[in-house]
């Protein structure tokens, strides 16, 4: 079964606002990995966390991991117009090196 | 300098037909992977590679075989194509060391339009 669940499917937000996307996991993780996919395009590598780490920021994102609720939130702060995209978040269980990736957040930045 | 690529980006064939998709990676990474992506945008691996040694093979139709001439490249030979295997193929690969998965890195994707 599917790994990753991200809340909302979708959301809409004007450009210059924040936009949190979460994502909940079921099995305990080496590292969990968020990735951007614009339009007709592959996916991008965002930032990776690992699980004894607890926040991790990288430019405008900023990501936390709560292991004991198996969840993980992405904020991207002062959104651009550019950064209208698809976001997934990825798991990497222990022992095994295979990323199984979420349902995806589909975010709309409003000009 | 792409750093993965794939042939072709689009690909328009009628059921039945047998098709390849080709992956190229000048990263230096020892493990390639390739994914389905259906309409709804989820992603599933189907292979991943490390130095040419199949090391993933997810529950994927028989009809799907992949091939690794070497590290740096990992082909999709579909057979017998159906309906159903219309989506968006990605290659990825990564440098990945013990158990632990590191980034990865994403082609532009093949979209497969079966007829």
């Amino acid at each position: 079964s599917q790994q990753g669940e991200e809340d909302p499917q979708a959301l809409s937000i004007q450009e210059g606002e924040n936009a949190t996307m979460n994502c909940s996991y079921k099995t305990s993780i080496n590292n969990l990995q968020w990735y951007r996919q614009n339009s007709g395009r592959g996916l991008v590598h965002l930032i990776l966390i690992r699980s004894n780490e607890r926040e991790k920021h990288s430019g405008r994102l900023r990501v936390t991991l709560d292991t004991s609720k198996k969840s993980s939130s992405l904020l991207i702060t002062a959104s651009r117009a550019a950064d209208t995209a698809s976001y997934f978040c990825a798991t990497a269980p222990f022992g095994n090196e295979k990323l199984t990736f979420g349902t995806g957040t589909r975010l709309t930045i409003i000009p | 300098d792409t750093a993965v690529s794939q042939t072709p980006k689009y690909l328009v064939t009628q059921m039945g037909n047998d098709k390849s998709i080709k992956c190229e990676q000048n990263l230096g990474h020892d493990t390639m992977y390739w994914y389905k992506q259906d309409s709804k945008k989820f992603l599933k691996i189907m292979f991943s590679y490390n130095n040419k040694e199949l090391i993933i093979n997810e529950t994927v139709p028989n009809r799907f075989s992949p091939k690794s001439p070497d590290k740096a490249h990992l082909n999709l030979h579909i057979n017998s194509l159906e309906l159903g295997d219309s989506a968006v193929y990605f290659c990825a690969s990564s440098q990945v060391t013990g158990v632990s998965s590191y980034e990865q890195y994403f082609g532009p994707g093949t979209r497969l339009t079966v007829t």
